[in-house]
């Protein structure tokens, strides 16, 4: 079957940096997506991992391991906006994502 | 307006009442999605379109019926729900698996929250 696993919850504190682990098991593989949701809006997108490695943007880098069935997230200076629940997702043979439950970061002072 | 909006932003209905939710892409996408959100449960796939024409139902119950009359607009038809159907809906378009070259990022609306008595 098709499963993503994050944490569920996480909390970090202002200023330093959290690391957000998503493992993915998919019928097929054509990438990695990682969506960032505020309490009450939609989900909008962070990152895309295709290939092995890091990308890097800005304060938020995004990793995947393809042999591993793994990615995190790691979010740096934390600020307190970045209170949210970060989405990952994984796209199938079909081109269709396969979304996690979601893992809901707070951001203490 | 820009991006996806959806309406009504709120909806509360009875379980007998027929109800619509609309879904509006100004983006230009080839490819739109309804999905229902459940607290602490990933997003699921309900419905997705391609070029209008349907090419996803994910064993969706037949009291939600959808319609795409174009490649813009996407409707999601609600009769007789439960109360189990209460949940936040939101719809989201992209430029479509195969034509966007496997890079298929979503854009969302801001969703229905749908409470049903």
């Amino acid at each position: 079957g098709q499963n993503i696993d994050q944490p569920t919850e996480m909390t970090a504190t202002e200023g330093a940096i959290v690391q957000i682990n998503c493992t993915y098991q998919t019928s097929g593989f054509n990438g990695l997506f990682w969506y960032q949701q505020h309490a009450g809006e939609a989900p909008t997108f962070l990152s895309y991992n295709v290939l092995d490695g890091l990308e890097e943007k800005g304060r938020f880098s995004s990793f995947l391991s393809r042999s591993k069935g793994y990615s995190y997230l790691l979010l740096k200076e934390l600020q307190m906006k970045d209170s949210a629940s970060y989405l990952c997702a994984s796209m199938d043979s079909n081109y269709q994502l396969i979304w996690g439950a979601g893992t809901k970061l707070i951001i203490k002072p | 307006e820009t991006g996806v909006t959806q309406t009504p932003r709120h909806l509360v209905m009875g379980m007998t009442n027929k109800k619509s939710l609309k879904c509006e892409q100004h983006l230009g996408h080839n490819a739109m999605y309804w999905y229902k959100q459940s607290a602490k449960k990933p997003l699921e796939l309900m419905f997705v379109y391609n070029f209008k024409e349907q090419t996803e139902n994910n064993s969706v119950p037949s009291r939600f019926s959808p319609e795409c009359p174009n490649s813009s607009h996407l409707f999601l038809h609600l009769h007789t729900l439960q109360p189990e159907d209460s949940a936040l809906y939101l719809c989201a378009s992209s430029t479509g698996g195969l034509a966007g070259g496997g890079y298929n990022e979503q854009f969302f609306g801001p969703g229905t929250r749908l409470t049903v008595l």
